[in-house]
């Protein structure tokens, strides 16, 4: 079995400059959350998908956007980037039942300089 | 406004201490009570606890939920070095996927 896979680790950009990240879910889950995790302090939700479509948020800004395609992978894009963006955004998908916890994938880090 | 509080913040115990983490919450529509293990990068789940007073048991790892006062607890007896890493506590909310995750409590076990 499959699990969560990220890409990249590691990025490194420039404040105002656009990023995407992606995200393979692990094999017959069908919903996909990210979260952004700043240095010591836990996972904030940022949004998830289930079948391609939105379907919660959390208090995070228009700028960040995502998709979710057909095979259930996803993108999180993050435009304008900020200093404070910095931080590593983790993936996690479910099979898609309410009651069947979380998994996360290694995640992606990202600088903004 | 939901949120999860953990204590401590830190904690440094030597091998074989047993030692117990904190987790209080106030989330809308709860649903269940999630604790994870971060080491370097993803979250690795633990437990989901949904009832209260069911202690769950993994090996020397076990956690309950008290819904009445809005608190849980993970246990971890004769701790090894491996036992070092930020454990996370989240409380889940009714029809959605959202998590509300504390702060965590980082935990080194020295030899």
């Amino acid at each position: 079995e499959t699990g969560v896979t990220q890409s990249p680790t590691h990025l490194i950009k420039t404040r105002g400059q656009q990023v995407t990240l992606r995200c393979s879910s692990q094999s017959g889950h069908n919903t996909v959350s990210w979260y952004q995790q700043a240095l010591g302090q836990g996972p904030q939700f940022i949004f998830q998908y289930y079948r391609e479509e939105e379907n919660g948020r959390g208090n995070f800004p228009p700028r960040f956007s995502g998709l979710q395609f057909p095979n259930y992978s996803s993108e999180l894009n993050v435009n304008a980037l900020e200093l404070d963006d910095s931080a590593l955004y983790l993936c996690a998908s479910s099979p898609g039942a309410y009651n069947s916890p979380l998994h996360f994938g290694n995640g992606t880090r990202l600088t903004v300089t | 406004e939901d949120k999860v509080v953990q204590s401590p913040l830190s904690l440094v115990v030597h091998e074989g201490d047993t030692v117990t983490l904190n987790c209080s919450y106030e989330v809308t529509n709860f649903r269940s009570l999630l604790w994870y293990k971060q080491e370097k990068k993803a979250p690795t789940f633990l437990f989901m606890l949904t009832s209260s007073g069911i202690e769950k048991k993994s090996g020397r790892l076990s956690s309950i939920l008290d819904k009445k006062e809005l608190f849980s607890i993970l246990n971890i007896t004769a701790t090894q070095t491996g036992d070092s890493a930020v454990y996370l506590c989240a409380g889940a909310m009714d029809s959605s996927y959202k998590l509300i995750f504390g702060s965590g409590t980082r935990l080194l076990v020295r030899p």
